[in-house]
């Protein structure tokens, strides 16, 4: 197992139109995360999984985003009707299950909206 | 006033100098803090993790947390150009905590 993988890398997508991120974490890893980072700031908490169930979820994480993770592996993110404010860097990080011991992220997903 | 300070920079040193990077925070409650290194379009690599107070070292790298002051600080001795990148700090309550508060990044840069 190699890390964590998100797919695309890079996404350019017109304003309004749907787009999905998929993340797949290491394997042995139970907790999975999704942040989202937009230039020159920090990464900021969407949404976190143990296993398949969604336990948290930010406020920043509008009705146009949703995100899931069936079987507890792969986890995949949403956005509807996309807008130019959603362009930031999509980031994934999975732990084994405390998160005191740091996160391993993904390479991440680069969403344009033009 | 965020919960955790970070100044941006950014900051250029010549190749062998040795480095500091800080974060201030206000929550009280944290307790786990890491120091991430991201290159340019990359995701955030971790570093170092330390619990509570005191330091910690693995090879170039110290971090230091001084919880009385809510100050943090990583050090890199003999900084080398592969070294430029942003660094940043994040910090948790608890270890059964989900999810992390990052500081903005310092962007640094190791001159050759």
């Amino acid at each position: 197992d190699t890390g964590v993988s998100q797919d695309p890398r890079h996404k350019i997508t017109k304003r309004g139109q749907n787009v999905t991120f998929r993340c797949d974490p290491i394997s042995e890893h139970n907790r999975l995360y999704w942040y989202r980072q937009t230039l020159g700031q920090g990464p900021e908490f969407l949404t976190y999984f143990q296993n398949e169930a969604q336990l948290e979820k930010s406020r920043l994480l509008s009705d146009r985003f949703s995100a899931e993770r069936p079987k507890g592996s792969f986890s995949t993110l949403e956005i509807q009707r996309t807008e130019q404010g959603d362009s930031a860097m999509y980031l994934c990080a999975s732990t084994p299950g405390e998160a005191g011991f740091g996160y391993t992220f993904g390479s991440g997903t680069r969403l344009t909206v033009v | 006033q965020k919960e955790v300070e970070q100044d941006p920079g950014p900051l250029s040193v010549p190749e062998g100098a040795i480095v500091s990077l800080n974060c201030t925070y206000s929550n009280s409650a944290f307790q786990y803090f890491m120091w991430y290194r991201q290159y340019s379009r990359k995701g955030p690599e971790l570093l170092m993790y330390t619990y509570s107070s005191g330091n910690k070292e693995d090879g170039r790298f110290t971090a230091q947390v001084d919880k009385s002051s809510k100050y943090i600080s990583l050090f890199i001795r003999d900084s080398q150009p592969s070294d430029s990148a942003t660094y940043l700090c994040a910090m948790s309550p608890s270890s059964g905590t989900y999810k992390y508060i990052f500081g903005t990044g310092t962007r640094l840069k190791v001159l050759a």
